[in-house]
């Protein structure tokens, strides 16, 4: 089944603890984006990559970081320096530029919550 | 900047009704798409529906319309004759139209939660 799947689906952070979550589709899209999503405050872009080894910030990047060094892997890392991390956080990917089908697809969630 | 507007915090209407979402957007492109997804409680975004800024033609799928209006920079959506199964949030977003890198970024509403009672 072709797909986005994120994992875990729930995570706990603790004070000053660094947690990843991990994102894997298997579409041969291009195109991965991270979003957050606070209750009543709809979706905002945190990070996103359109090719291997280039990302680029979104609206929220503070406390975040990402890495893409496979097409099909774009992990969020959720840092202490974020200090209101508690969220849903939503991966999705985009067959890329040109594509006659511009449509973000997403994965079904993490929710993040803080000890 | 791009901005999408979802007034309707949270609309209820008993099963079989029909239901309007209204959507309002903002952006100085001439070129933009602009999409409807829906969130049902399991959390994963669906995407419904993606209209192209020159198409201003209405469009019907199933119980599922939308009505593109340009000269008000609006994009309703309206469910007809409405099933409990279609309880979830419903997010408009824009996008600028897609070409060099970045262009493709979402800018969402706040969603619209819809309840369907049986």
């Amino acid at each position: 089944d072709g797909g986005i799947t994120q994992s875990p689906k729930y995570l706990f952070r603790k004070e000053g603890q660094n947690v990843t979550l991990s994102c894997e589709q298997n579409l041969n899209h291009d195109a991965m984006y991270w979003y957050r999503q606070d209750p009543g405050q709809g979706l905002r872009l945190i990070y996103y990559s359109q090719i291997v080894n280039d990302f680029q910030k979104g609206d929220i990047a503070e406390g975040y970081s990402v890495s893409r060094e496979k097409k099909e892997s774009f992990p969020l890392t959720v840092t202490s320096a974020q200090k209101n991390p508690t969220a849903f956080y939503l991966c999705a990917s985009n067959p890329g530029p040109g594509a006659p089908k511009n449509i973000q697809y997403f994965g079904a969630g993490t929710r993040l919550s803080v000890l | 900047a791009q901005k999408v507007t979802q007034a309707q915090t949270e609309i209820s209407v008993v099963e079989k009704e029909d239901v309007t979402l209204d959507c309002v957007y903002e952006t100085r492109d001439t070129t933009y798409y602009l999409f409807w997804y829906k969130q049902p409680p399991s959390g994963e975004l669906v995407f419904l529906i993606r209209r192209n800024s020159f198409d201003e033609q209405n469009e019907i799928s199933g119980r599922y319309s939308w009505n593109f209006q340009k000269s008000t920079s609006s994009f309703n959506f309206t469910i007809t004759a409405s099933q409990v199964v279609d309880s979830a949030v419903y997010f408009c977003a824009l996008s600028e139209a897609p070409g060099n890198f970045g262009n493709e970024k979402l800018t969402f509403g706040t969603g619209t939660r819809l309840t369907i009672i049986p």
